[in-house]
């Protein structure tokens, strides 16, 4: 069956500490990779996603991501979290043959920013 | 981008009745989805709401326990029936307009 895995529940650091959310996905073929974000109070916005190219893509407010086809990884990468950055965060890939907007989600990712 | 509101925004309701939740989009979109996110899991989606045809469900949904109406291209209703405290969750109305948009969620607790 086709899964997502986010690998921490709930990652908690400092102020200025760098980030890495790691993401799997279990599914070979052509795949369009997205990473969201849910501010506390907020709806899930688009954080960043990969769809074909340079597999190191830029998002919003300073994140990026990078694509590994060999080990069929997505990680999420900040260098310096600030306490805004507080929000839980959900990978997505979108699996190859399935209807637009049939996401697969992870689990997400708890990340809390100590000012 | 797409603005989307859903009503209600929460609700706390009685096991055995059914709740009925809109989802209304700023713009014009032929495809409308609906997730669900249970306490401690993931988003999964529970159907694919197209305007002028019935409703595709996902493995393990079924029409009967969530209809959906999709009247036209930028309002849709999706009804939890004859609730039990497992359907307790928050319901996620998507669209996709040029990227993915999702709703505000509705919090439904069913004691």
């Amino acid at each position: 069956a086709q899964s997502v895995s986010q690998h921490n529940h709930h990652v908690i650091l400092s102020e200025a500490a760098s980030l890495e959310l790691g993401c799997n996905y279990s599914y070979g073929g052509t795949v369009n990779l997205f990473w969201y974000v849910q501010y506390p109070g907020q709806h899930l916005q688009l954080l960043l996603k990969y769809f074909s190219g340079d597999p190191l893509v830029k998002g919003i407010k300073g994140f990026e991501a990078e694509f590994i086809k060999s080990k069929f990884s997505f990680n999420l990468r900040k260098p310096s979290v600030q306490w805004s950055d507080t929000a839980e965060y959900f990978c997505a890939p979108h699996p190859p043959g399935g209807s637009q907007g049939n996401l697969i989600f992870g689990k997400g990712t708890k990340l809390s920013v100590k000012p | 981008s797409a603005v989307i509101s859903q009503k209600p925004s929460r609700d706390i309701c009685q096991r055995g009745t059914s709740l009925t939740i809109q989802c209304q989009v700023d713009s014009q979109v032929t495809m409308m989805f609906w997730y669900r996110q249970q306490p401690g899991q993931s988003l999964t989606l529970i159907a694919t709401a197209n305007q002028g045809s019935e409703a595709t469900y996902e493995s393990g949904f079924v029409i009967d326990k969530f209809p959906i109406s999709r009247p036209n291209l930028t309002f849709s209703t999706l009804t939890v029936s004859n609730m039990s405290p497992e359907d307790s969750s928050i319901y996620l109305c998507s669209v996709v307009h040029n990227e993915q948009f999702f709703g505000p969620g509705t919090r439904l607790t069913v004691l």
